[in-house]
């Protein structure tokens, strides 16, 4: 199946932890992306990569890194975990100024 | 500044009935207004888009209106079906590469 897929799907962890989430897109896009939904539902953006240049990093923590070794790929790491890190965490992509795809989603907790 | 904002949190129709979702925005430099929906424990999944220089545009059971004038986007859906059920957001952007989310609307369907 042509997709955006992440793992793990639910990540629980303590306070303090590194953890990372991995993405991969086989659709070919030049674009992928970061996304955050809170518990309330609200979608935000964190990173944009283009052809693994970072474009869009939206005042994000320096605790959040990602990491993209090829276009089809971009990782999330996340170092010192805190409790307000809890959220669903979705990777995306998109050919340049087209139809964005997002993922199935990550999970969080932290404890 | 950016938002993108939802006129009801919560939306209940009768099966079979049409459904309208709307969405205010605020940034008349948007030009590129994009549907999703997301079912529980689901990413967004695309539904439908609209290009600024457009004011209606139609899918399978879905129309989206745009209205620049007022600043404001719809989603309508026809003879709603028990899987349309979803929480449904509204995104814009300037150029498709940054899209700024709306809160979502919860879509639930009586049978």
């Amino acid at each position: 199946d042509t997709a955006v897929s992440q793992t793990p799907k639910y990540l629980v962890t303590q306070m303090g932890n590194d953890k990372s989430i991995k993405c991969e897109q086989n659709l070919g896009h030049d674009t992928m992306y970061w996304y955050k939904q809170d518990s309330k539902k609200f979608l935000k953006i964190m990173f944009s990569y283009n052809n693994k240049e970072l474009i869009i990093n939206e005042t994000v923590p320096n605790r959040f890194s990602p990491k993209s070794p090829d276009k089809a790929h971009l990782n999330l790491h996340i170092n010192s975990l805190e409790l307000g890190d809890s959220a669903v965490y979705f990777c995306a992509s998109s050919q340049t100024a087209g139809v964005v795809f997002f993922g199935p989603g990550t999970r969080l907790t932290v404890l | 500044g950016e938002s993108v904002g939802l006129h009801l949190p919560t939306l209940s129709v009768q099966e079979g009935d049409n459904s309208i979702i709307n969405c205010a925005y605020s940034n008349s430099a948007s030009d590129y207004f994009i549907w999703y929906k997301q079912e529980s424990g689901k990413g967004p999944q695309f539904i439908i888009d609209i290009r600024s220089n457009m004011d209606k545009r139609q899918g399978q059971r879905v129309t989206v209106l745009l209205n620049k004038t007022v600043k404001h986007l719809s989603l309508q859906i026809a003879a709603t079906q028990p899987g349309d059920s979803a929480v449904y957001f509204c995104a814009e952007s300037k150029g498709a590469q940054k899209l700024v989310f709306g809160q979502g609307t919860r879509l639930t369907i009586n049978p």
